[in-house]
C-alpha cells in the first residue's frame, strides 16, 4: 500500500510551547489529507480535513487556532500545536488518500506528543 | 457516531481462524464495508474493504451479507502478530470522506 511517513514519532515539551508534526505521502499526492488524534484507551477522532492550497476544515470542538494545519503541497501536510498544555498530550496521526476515487486511506505512523 | 457495532474483544488460538463480526444495518447502497487494524501505539493499517461481494487478499477475506447488514472479517490463520484493534467501517467510496472509527474489536491471539 501507500507510504505515509510522520515525523516527529515522538516528542515531549514543555507547557506553553509550540509543537510542529509533518506528515508526508511518500509515493503518492494526496490532495486531501485528515488529521486525527487519539487518547489512551479510545479510539481514533477525526481533528479536520486539509485540502492542498486552501483552508483546513476542522471538526466541532477542535480550536482552530490552536491546532494550525498547512497543506501546502500534495505531499506535504503539518499540524503545529500551539501554545501546547497537557491536556493536548495525545497520540497524533496523520492519513492520506492516493486517489480522488479511492476510498482507502493510508495512515502515518502516528506521533505521540507529551506535555509536561 | 459510528455506523457500525462490534464486539469490544474477542480471543483467538494461534493459527486458528479469526473471524470478526459486524453489523452496520443502516448502510446504503454506496457506502462500502472497510476494515482497518491498529496495532499498538501504531497508525492504523489497511486491510480490505468490499461493497457487496466477498472479497480476498493476502491479508483476510470480508464476507458480506447477501442484505448488507453485517459482514465478518476472517485472518485464515492467525498469528500472534495479528494482536491489534480491529476497526469495521462503512464509508462511501470517495476519498474526500475521512474514516469514522468507531470502538473497535480488540482481538488477542494466544499462543
Amino acid at each position: 500500500g501507500a507510504v505515509v511517513s510522520q515525523h516527529p514519532s515522538w516528542v515531549i515539551c514543555k507547557s506553553g510551547t509550540s509543537v510542529k508534526i509533518e506528515c508526508r505521502s511518500l509515493d503518492f499526492q494526496a490532495t486531501t489529507m485528515f488529521w486525527y488524534r487519539q487518547f489512551p484507551k479510545q479510539s481514533l477522532m477525526l481533528m479536520a480535513t486539509s485540502n492542498e492550497g486552501s483552508k483546513a476544515t476542522y471538526e466541532q470542538g477542535v480550536e482552530k487556532d490552536k491546532f494550525l494545519i498547512n497543506h501546502a503541497s500534495l505531499t506535504l501536510s503539518t499540524l503545529t500545536v500551539t501554545s501546547a498544555h497537557p491536556e493536548d498530550s495525545s497520540f497524533y496521526i496523520c492519513s492520506g488518500s492516493p486517489g480522488p476515487n479511492t476510498g482507502e486511506l493510508f495512515f502515518g505512523e502516528g506521533s505521540r506528543l507529551t506535555v509536561l | 457516531d459510528a455506523k457500525t457495532t462490534q464486539p469490544p474483544s474477542m480471543d483467538c488460538a494461534e493459527g486458528r481462524a479469526a473471524n470478526l463480526p459486524c453489523n452496520h444495518s443502516t448502510i446504503s447502497g454506496n457506502e462500502y464495508v472497510y476494515w482497518y487494524r491498529q496495532i499498538h501505539s501504531q497508525g492504523p493499517q489497511y486491510i480490505i474493504h468490499g461493497l457487496k461481494n466477498n472479497e480476498t487478499n493476502e491479508m483476510a477475506s470480508l464476507i458480506i451479507t447477501e442484505d448488507r447488514k453485517s459482514s465478518t472479517l476472517i485472518l485464515p490463520h492467525a498469528t500472534l502478530r495479528d494482536t491489534a484493534v480491529y476497526y469495521c467501517i462503512v464509508k462511501e467510496s470517495n476519498s474526500g470522506y475521512a474514516l469514522n472509527f468507531g470502538k473497535g474489536t480488540s482481538l488477542l491471539v494466544t499462543p
